[in-house]
């Protein structure tokens, strides 16, 4: 089974918010980092933020500042991220991936992403 | 923000040629740079780590180089299932992507 299972694709109309999930398997969520990456048709990747185990936080691209949030269920080994106030331009794939990295020689903590899940398709229309 | 950008945008070649894709930070990122593949339709899949460490399961004909600001990956003997688009990620702060180059038949 795979790793990381999201929720299905979603039509919203504008202003409205989505909330997709991702559900880890096989693993303990808290022994993981989820972030978000989107991509809209036909362009490239992009980060919107997720949540740094290491650090113990949320981190959000600047673009996305104030518009989405990132939270986890632990209980449910499930992390979720929200949009809010979405536009057309949100229409795009939305990813959640994770990863491992290794710890720098200023005790900074590097992650790239190796696992990723399949998407959720988030449509935004009036 | 850390910007990375990616050169060419789009490169057509042949099955056995030698390809390179170029990246270039904005600011040094140190070793932290990732390459990952991606198909229609599908997520990406990670090929090299920290600028030159190939990814488990990834044939070696891929070869990730550099540090600092310039990068490239380079796809010797490209086979057919390597025609696709390759994104550059730098992890050195927070995460930021190259807008991606699309290799494809010439």
């Amino acid at each position: 089974q795979d790793l990381l299972v999201q929720s299905g694709a979603e039509v919203k109309k504008p202003g409205a918010s989505v909330k997709v999930s991702c559900r880890v398997h096989a693993y303990s969520l808290s022994d993981l980092s989820i972030h978000w990456v989107r991509q809209a048709p036909g362009k490239g990747l992009e980060w919107m933020g997720g949540f740094d185990r290491k650090a113990g936080q949320a981190k959000y691209a600047r673009k996305f500042q104030g518009r989405v949030t990132v939270t986890e269920d632990t209980s449910l080994d499930t992390a979720f991220m929200e949009l809010s106030s979405l536009r057309s331009e949100d229409t795009a794939m939305y990813y959640c991936a994770t990863g491992r990295g290794e710890f720098g020689v200023s005790a900074q903590y590097y992650f790239y992403m190796d696992v990723w899940g399949k998407g959720t398709m988030v449509t935004v229309s009036s | 923000d850390i910007q990375m950008t990616q050169i060419p945008s789009i490169l057509s070649a042949s099955v056995g040629d030698r390809v390179t894709i170029t990246c270039r930070a904005s600011q040094s990122i140190s070793n932290w740079l990732a390459w990952y593949q991606q198909k229609p339709g599908k997520a990406p899949k990670l090929l090299i780590y920290k600028a030159s460490s190939l990814e488990n399961g990834v044939p070696s004909r891929f070869s990730g180089r550099g540090s600092g600001t310039d990068f490239t990956l380079t796809i010797s003997d490209l086979q057919p299932e390597d025609f696709a688009t390759y994104y550059c990620q730098q992890y050195d702060t927070d995460w930021t992507f190259g807008q991606g180059t699309t290799v494809d038949i010439k």
